[in-house]
């Protein structure tokens, strides 16, 4: 099985309010990312853990939390979503030097 | 990690045979060429990579010049499926970091 999983598909979140993303693979990769894309932008890499380590991106530094309990999971959490944070949320995972493979996305909407 | 540069969209039809060019002048002895393509609503897909040597697959064929400095993805027999926009990426070896660029937007018509 090559896919990465996420959940839910679809999100409404209310301003101020936690929202918190899911995501797994069971291919044994120790790299998982998290992207954040919107409408005509490229896919902005926000984050990533290589085995247990996080790696952020300098810019989302204070504004993405991530977990990873073990090495199919892996979560974000938005501590208080704004207008801004609507986007679709893609996860992915890889073995170094490996081709990346991407879930199908979440598409979160803040209202 | 050095930069790519791809044209903003290229139109096709269908059962043309398309070229993909990226240029990468500064690239690093250690960087391996990625090309993903994009449809909206869907996550990236990978298409192919290399380092030095051409590379062909079921999707496409990745001519890499001499000197690296420039690549292009050769897409035979274009279909509408094919239609998305396709990133060209550098991404070195042994790092997890994979970081997306504008991309080329291609179109196919019918």
């Amino acid at each position: 099985d090559t896919t990465v999983k996420q959940n839910p598909r679809y999100k409404l979140a209310r301003v101020g309010k936690p929202v918190n993303l899911i995501c797994s693979q069971t291919m044994n990769h120790d790299t998982m990312y998290w992207y954040q894309k919107k409408p005509n932008q490229a896919p902005k890499l926000l984050l990533f853990y290589y085995d247990k380590i996080l790696n952020r991106e300098a810019d989302t530094f204070e504004k993405f939390q991530s977990s990873r309990p073990n090495n199919s999971f892996c979560s974000l959490y938005i501590g208080s979503a704004g207008l801004e944070y609507s986007a679709m949320y893609l996860c992915a995972s890889s073995r170094v030097d490996t081709e990346v493979f991407f879930g199908k996305g979440t598409r979160l909407t803040v209202v | 990690d050095a930069k790519t540069t791809q044209p903003d969209s290229m139109e096709s039809t269908e059962g043309e045979t398309v070229h993909l060019p990226c240029s990468h002048a500064t690239i690093s002895g250690n960087e391996y060429i990625y090309w993903y393509r994009q449809v909206p609503l869907q996550g990236p897909e990978y298409v192919t990579h290399g380092l030095q040597q051409n590379t062909t697959n079921s999707m496409a064929f990745l001519a890499i010049a001499s000197d690296r400095k420039s690549s292009t993805l050769i897409l035979p027999h274009v279909s509408l499926r094919d239609a998305a926009v396709y990133h060209c990426i550098l991404k070195r070896g042994g790092s997890a970091k994979l970081i997306f660029g504008e991309g080329t937007k291609l179109t196919v018509s019918s």
